[in-house]
């Protein structure tokens, strides 16, 4: 199994700013993934964080809007950039076990309000 | 496109209670599905992953069964107790170390 840490746990911004999530895994892993969460929504995919080069972002995610980084196989980080309140939602970042056939895990999740 | 549907959207049940919750998915070539319990202000923990050539999986008082061919899927609790309250999400990948394409979830109350 992986155990997976986010910061920060919850945060409160203004409209315009940018909060940059962290994500640490206690293993190498190969699949990074961002998720979000909005009220009352399933789960969302962001992006694919790849390692040592751009991550992969899905349809409707910039990212302009979205950066992330993955320096090596155990962190990564998501930025949301000029947020306004529809950004306000539950970020989770989530990997794949070692085995493709592995359950995937995820993060505790960051509780983003955007005022 | 993978579409994922969960019937119901929620459920209430008396503690003791065996329940069976749905999931449906729209593209029958999937790599696996999984089951997760969300509690409200946290993450996600797994339940339960079945790999497609399986039918089914246990775990406690969890039983997942899959029947690839016509898209279902159902989660069975047992004996349900207030501690099994939370949303539960169906989500399949269609292949190893892929994303995973999740359901709008079934929020589960179970009273004492």
């Amino acid at each position: 199994s992986a155990v997976i840490s986010q910061k920060p746990s919850r945060d409160i911004c203004q409209r315009g700013t940018s909060l940059t999530i962290q994500c640490q895994v206690d293993s190498q892993v190969t699949m990074m993934f961002w998720y979000r969460q909005q009220p009352g929504q399933s789960l969302t995919l962001i992006a694919t964080a790849n390692q040592g080069s751009e991550a992969t972002y899905e349809s409707g995610f910039v990212i302009d809007k979205f950066p992330i980084s993955r320096p090596n196989l155990t962190f990564s980080t998501l930025t949301v950039s000029n947020m306004s309140p529809e950004d306000s939602s539950i970020y989770l970042c989530s990997v794949v076990g070692r085995a493709s056939t592995d359950t995937q895990y995820f993060g505790p999740g960051t509780r983003l309000t955007v005022l | 496109k993978q579409e994922v549907t969960q019937i119901p959207a929620a459920l209430s049940v008396p503690e003791g209670e065996n329940l069976v919750l749905n999931c449906s998915f729209t593209d029958s070539a999937i790599y696996n599905l999984q089951w997760f319990r969300q509690d409200p202000g946290k993450g996600l923990t797994s339940l339960l992953l079945i790999q497609s050539s399986q039918r089914e999986q246990t775990s406690g008082r969890l039983n997942a069964s899959l029947d690839k061919s016509s898209g279902r899927s159902t989660l069975y609790i047992a004996a349900s107790q207030p501690g099994d309250s939370a949303t539960y999400l169906c989500a399949v990948s269609s292949s190893g170390y892929s994303t995973l394409t999740f359901g709008k979830g079934t929020m589960l109350l179970v009273s004492p």
